[in-house]
């Protein structure tokens, strides 16, 4: 049983690019959480989508986005870059519903902006 | 807002040596407390939890008590291993949302 995965694993780009993260989560789970992860920092959440749908947000602007797709993995994406966004970005899978379903996490995806 | 705070690290041991990891909490309502491990490029996972004042967490060795009057989740091992060497998150949920709230990790080196 696969367990979260993320792809690419390393990516390289410049101030003012986009970029598009890709997000699997594990086997039977329907909601995807997005995590921010500056080095030397614990994970800061970004948002969470559950059944296509955006239903939480944490404090990032809009140029951050994502989607989900009817197969349940996600996209993150993120517009005109700045340095500040260079880290690991995290991808968690769990269970809908609002009581705690554990979270479980991918390896992530560095990237770097130039 | 809710919010963790974690003792700063690295914390240096030696094998076999006793380990304490502190960290403490702010939230509105009863939140659900977590400890994450995170190895070299490897992505976070649970290390244990604790959904309700009092409860213990505990694996692998590792225990953490959820206090709610001192607001406190302190991770405890008592003789740790060279592999327990990685870096440690405290985190917590608040009651009704998946969002997982993390403290800034304290980094474990255990030698030999």
């Amino acid at each position: 049983d696969a367990g979260v995965t993320q792809s690419p694993t390393h990516l390289i780009k410049t101030r003012g690019q986009q970029v598009t993260l890709r997000c699997s989560p594990k086997s039977g789970h329907d909601t995807v959480s997005w995590y921010q992860q500056a080095l030397g920092q614990g994970p800061q959440f970004i948002f969470q989508y559950y059944e296509e749908e955006e239903r939480q947000r944490g404090n990032f602007p809009d140029r951050f986005s994502g989607h989900q797709f009817p197969n349940y993995s996600s996209e993150l994406n993120v517009n005109a870059l700045l340095l500040g966004d260079s880290a690991l970005y995290l991808c968690a899978s769990s269970l809908g519903g609002d009581n705690y379903n554990e979270q479980f996490f991918g390896p992530g995806t560095r990237l770097t902006v130039l | 807002g809710d919010s963790v705070t974690q003792m700063e690290g690295p914390v240096t041991l030696s094998e076999e040596a006793f380990l304490t990891i502190n960290c403490t909490y702010t939230a509105t309502g009863y939140p659900s407390l977590f400890w994450y491990v995170q190895y070299p490029g490897e992505g976070l996972q649970l290390l244990l939890k604790a959904t309700k004042a009092d409860d213990k967490g505990s694996n692998k060795g590792f225990e953490a008590t959820y206090r709610k009057e001192t607001t406190s989740f302190h991770l405890e091992k008592g003789s740790v291993q060279v592999s327990d060497s990685a870096v440690y998150f405290c985190a917590l949920q608040n009651t009704g949302f998946q969002k997982l709230v993390f403290g800034t990790g304290t980094r474990l080196l255990v030698s030999p």
